[in-house]
């Protein structure tokens, strides 16, 4: 059973840094791209950035290109996503989510871990 | 990168057929065969229903289904159940390398 279980969120100031981890089980991790997706309270989703199963290729939405970076472990099963000069905007529930056989749809999805950006 | 456009809400009676569009432009929906749907319940993590435009995943209901006609990709539900009443998410690769949702709608079964 795929299983993705997302951590590291909480409350940090504006300016301030996270770092997100997603914990996969139930799959090769190593074979398959992994996206982060994000949900602001009452909104619509979002997508953040997506990592080839390798780690070689980034890719990233405008509105975090430069402040936030993806990266991934597969010795441990783990997916990152290291956010820096956080602002209220980037609040959000951020899911962690496993590419199908391209990364153009994401087939699982963890239950999210909630960033709040507030002075 | 604009959101895709889809229409806020839609509602039928159980047992009705209702289709949701899903619009962008042809460096996202026209351009590729890269559309997927996703159905999400309230407090619920989002749950794949069609990619690929038409494809569905093993374990989702014969009555969703997915097509595409230029730059407007649609979901249809077939035969309306209580238990669709979700929100809906279109989202489409680009030209840019990037992926994009639309903005998302509600579905109320009367």
């Amino acid at each position: 059973e795929v299983q993705l279980l997302e951590s590291g969120g909480g409350l940090v100031q504006p300016g301030g840094s996270l770092r997100l981890s997603c914990a996969a089980s139930g799959f090769t991790f190593s074979s398959y791209a992994m996206t982060w997706v994000r949900q602001a309270p009452g909104k619509g989703l979002e997508w953040v950035s997506t990592l080839n199963n390798d780690g070689g290729s980034t890719y990233y939405a405008d509105s975090v290109k430069g402040r936030f970076t993806i990266s991934r472990d597969n010795s441990k099963n783990t997916l990152y996503l290291q956010m820096n000069s956080l602002r209220a905007d980037d609040t959000a529930l951020y899911y962690c989510a496993k590419a199908g056989g391209g990364w153009s749809y994401s087939d699982y999805w963890g239950q999210g871990t909630l960033v709040t950006v507030s002075s | 990168q604009s959101a895709l456009t889809q229409p806020a809400s839609v509602s039928g009676s159980p047992g009705q057929s209702i289709t949701i569009s899903c619009t962008g432009t042809s460096s996202d929906v026209g351009g590729y065969n890269y559309v997927s749907w996703y159905q999400q319940h309230p407090g619920k993590a989002p749950k794949l229903m069609i990619y690929e435009v038409s494809n569905r995943p093993s374990g989702v209901s014969h009555r969703f289904s997915g097509s595409k006609s230029g730059n407007t990709a649609s979901l249809t539900i077939s035969g309306l159940q209580a238990e669709d009443e979700a929100d809906y998410y279109c989202s489409s690769y680009t030209r840019r390398k990037t992926l994009v949702f639309g903005g998302g709608t509600k579905l109320t079964v009367l």
